[in-house]
């Protein structure tokens, strides 16, 4: 079974430029998660979808901030514009109802501006 | 969320047990405790849960302490791949599968 995907690894942009993360979660997964991990900390919960609904997005920075789970599979993380301080490891993951409380991460981007 | 107290870091020795302790004294009755782990350059990954009773897998046993105040992850048998961040996490099975990580607990291996 094929985990969950995640590209680009890396990226590399100029402060005030857009980025984009793409996810894609392990088949039959209903519920994705972003998270946002700084060097030296545990991974922060941006948003939660369920299906193509986000049910929890209370710490997504809105302002620069955007994601989107069209048809409830794949989905993408934007940010627009990037600061210095967005430089981190941004990682997916997903989880099935059936299992509760069991996440499976991908490998996550890792995020510098420049 | 109730919170978890972890160690900042340990040391053990390969092939030898290792005992990862976690705190949490303002545990609520419907908490599980969950612990993952994350490996350099990897995303974090699960490796073992449990509410009241002792939880035993192919990766780790989980002792839980009567009172549910704290909680140990035992690795029996150390490898140098057991290196890695261990995170005790509270969370509500049901509902939000909300997953609050703190700092976690690094652990090397000595060969």
């Amino acid at each position: 079974e094929a985990g969950v995907v995640q590209s680009p690894r890396y990226k590399i942009i100029e402060k005030k430029q857009p980025v984009a993360f793409w996810c894609n979660p392990i088949s039959g997964h209903n519920t994705l998660y972003w998270y946002r991990q700084n060097l030296g900390q545990g991974p922060e919960l941006l948003i939660r979808y369920e299906n193509e609904e986000a049910v929890d997005d209370s710490q997504l920075p809105k302002d620069r901030f955007s994601a989107e789970r069209l048809k409830g599979v794949d989905s993408t993380l934007k940010i627009q514009p990037a600061e210095l301080g967005d430089s981190a490891v941004y990682l997916c993951a997903s989880s099935h109802t059936a299992v509760p409380g069991t996440q499976y991460f991908g490998p996550g981007t890792r995020l510098l501006v420049l | 969320d109730a919170k978890t107290t972890q160690p900042n870091s340990m040391e053990s020795n390969e092939e030898e047990p290792v005992h990862l302790p976690c705190n949490h004294s303002t545990i609520s009755g419907t908490d599980y405790i969950h612990w993952y782990r994350q490996l350099p350059s990897q995303g974090p990954e699960y490796v073992i849960h449990g509410l009241t009773s002792n939880v035993n897998n192919r990766m780790a046993s989980l002792a839980i302490a009567e009172d549910r105040k704290s909680s140990t992850l035992i690795l029996h048998r150390a490898t140098l791949r057991d290196a890695a961040v261990y995170y005790c996490i509270l969370s509500l099975l049901q509902g939000a599968q909300k997953l609050v990580f703190g700092q976690g607990t690094r652990l090397t291996i000595n060969p």
